[in-house]
């Protein structure tokens, strides 16, 4: 079965430190990985998207890894700041889906100021 | 460019009835997908639309059916309610042959 699990759920940071959220997969046949993030009652945002031949992609303060030999991906976020506060989804296009997203149930992240 | 919207926001109703969402896709996009996300989930695939065809469909009764227009736009109604269809509904567009998929801002449903 095609699955997705981020962990930790939940992650309370103090302003500006750095950190790392989890996520991974149970099937390495892979198109791409996406990171989005939700604010509370919203939509989703893309945040960075890794092609199945890609190692890594940066945007700003935002790096994510892929790793499909392991089944992994890190999203790390350099000085983080109250306004990063969210949840943090991990989305898989497995391969033969179709653009279809199985999605990790997301890492609610809090940064204290 | 407007991106993905969707109709209505919010929405009530109760157990039995039936209920229609509304998809306009990003400009240029042809295929949508719908999904449901309850509260505390990642979202779940309902269905994929393209060229007014259903593509895909995920783990969801024939309660749930959809439409895609001409113009792209799509449809996604609910029949017989049920307190689990509680959740919000998001709608993604995609051009095809890209990889980037986005997404509305979502309607949230209530059934009671």
């Amino acid at each position: 079965k095609q699955e997705v699990t981020q962990i930790p759920a939940a992650l309370s940071v103090p302003e500006g430190e750095n950190l790392v959220l989890n996520c991974s997969f149970t099937d390495s046949a892979i198109y791409n990985l996406q990171w989005f993030r939700q604010d509370p009652g919203k939509g989703l945002t893309s945040l960075l998207l890794i092609q199945s031949s890609q190692r890594e992609q940066t945007s700003g303060r935002l790096n994510a890894s892929l790793d499909k030999s392991s089944g992994r991906s890190t999203l790390y976020i350099a000085a983080s700041q109250p306004g990063d506060s969210a949840t943090y989804l991990c989305a898989v296009n497995y391969q033969g889906g179709s653009e279809k997203l199985v999605f990790g149930k997301g890492t609610k992240l809090t940064v204290n100021p | 460019d407007a991106g993905v919207t969707q109709s209505p926001t919010h929405l009530i109703k109760t157990r039995g009835q039936q209920v229609t969402l509304r998809c306009s896709p990003k400009s240029g996009h042809d295929t949508v997908s719908w999904y449901q996300q309850a509260l505390g989930q990642g979202p779940q695939f309902i269905f994929q639309y393209y060229e007014e065809e259903e593509r895909q469909r995920g783990n969801f009764p024939d309660r749930f059916s959809g439409h895609q227009f001409p113009n792209y736009s799509s449809e996604l109604n609910v029949n017989a309610l049920l307190l689990g269809d509680s959740a919000l509904y998001l709608c993604a567009s995609l051009k095809t042959g890209k990889v980037t998929q986005y997404f509305g801002p979502g309607t949230r449903l209530l059934v009671l």
